[in-house]
């Protein structure tokens, strides 16, 4: 199974800073990656598509980049709607697998 | 609007089995693949498997197979998951989630969850 590996596993920032979570593939995935918030007690939301491919109704401070094995999500400016866990997921190969999971919480 | 509404929470004891539902709406239920995602404590994904509900073929996590079986009722726009011969592992959230049936398998759309605790 390909193994997802996000880091930090912690992000503690302050509104208004932009801040880069990471997310490394144990094997190239080409750009099968997908991006995926979830706050306390509600279900996870997509927040991007094929590493880079925005989503309709996601606010345009969400953007993501990377292929291959390295990827990149970028908050620009965390406003604190933004707070909770944040988890990648590839769809290269069966079983599609998710990341452990970055928290981004409050400073 | 699209949305996948599930059953409620469960109470098992071990050894049972538990039958969880999704229905959907708001789109064409037969033109996406529905997925089935487990969360243990709050804590990160796993993917569970999906089905095509249009033919009825499905795909399993290797870890899930003799565990889970996906099924769907395409008269009711409603899919299926049965959980069999449970164990306190099996004490998760369980969630529905669409994807594209071919080229897009992003979950773009995802229920509430159903929490199921296997107690004695």
């Amino acid at each position: 199974d390909i193994v997802l590996t996000q880091s930090p596993a912690t992000l503690s920032v302050t509104p208004g800073d932009s801040v880069s979570l990471s997310c490394r593939a144990s094997q190239s995935i080409s750009n099968n990656l997908h991006w995926y918030q979830q706050k306390s007690h509600e279900s996870p939301r997509l927040l991007i598509k094929y590493a880079s491919q925005s989503i309709s109704g996601i606010p345009s401070r969400f953007s993501g980049s990377g292929s291959g094995t390295d990827f990149t999500l970028s908050i620009n400016s965390v406003e604190t709607e933004d707070f909770g866990m944040y988890f990648c997921q590839q769809s290269n190969s069966w079983p599609h697998t998710f990341g452990a999971g970055t928290k981004l919480e409050l400073k | 609007e699209v949305q996948l509404q599930q059953s409620g929470p469960e109470l098992e004891k071990p050894g049972a089995s538990v039958k969880i539902s999704c229905k959907a709406s708001g789109y064409s239920f037969t033109g996406y693949n529905m997925n089935w995602v487990k969360q243990s404590n709050g804590k990160s994904l796993e993917w569970i498997g999906n089905i095509d509900p249009y033919y009825g073929g499905t795909s399993y996590n290797q870890k899930f197979k003799g565990k889970a079986t996906l099924t769907v009722d395409k008269s009711s726009s409603t899919a299926y998951m049965q959980l069999k011969s449970l164990t306190s592992e099996d004490s998760a959230v369980y969630y529905c989630a669409r994807s594209g049936r071919y080229d897009d398998y992003a979950m773009d759309y995802w229920g509430q969850g159903t929490s199921v605790t296997v107690s004695s």
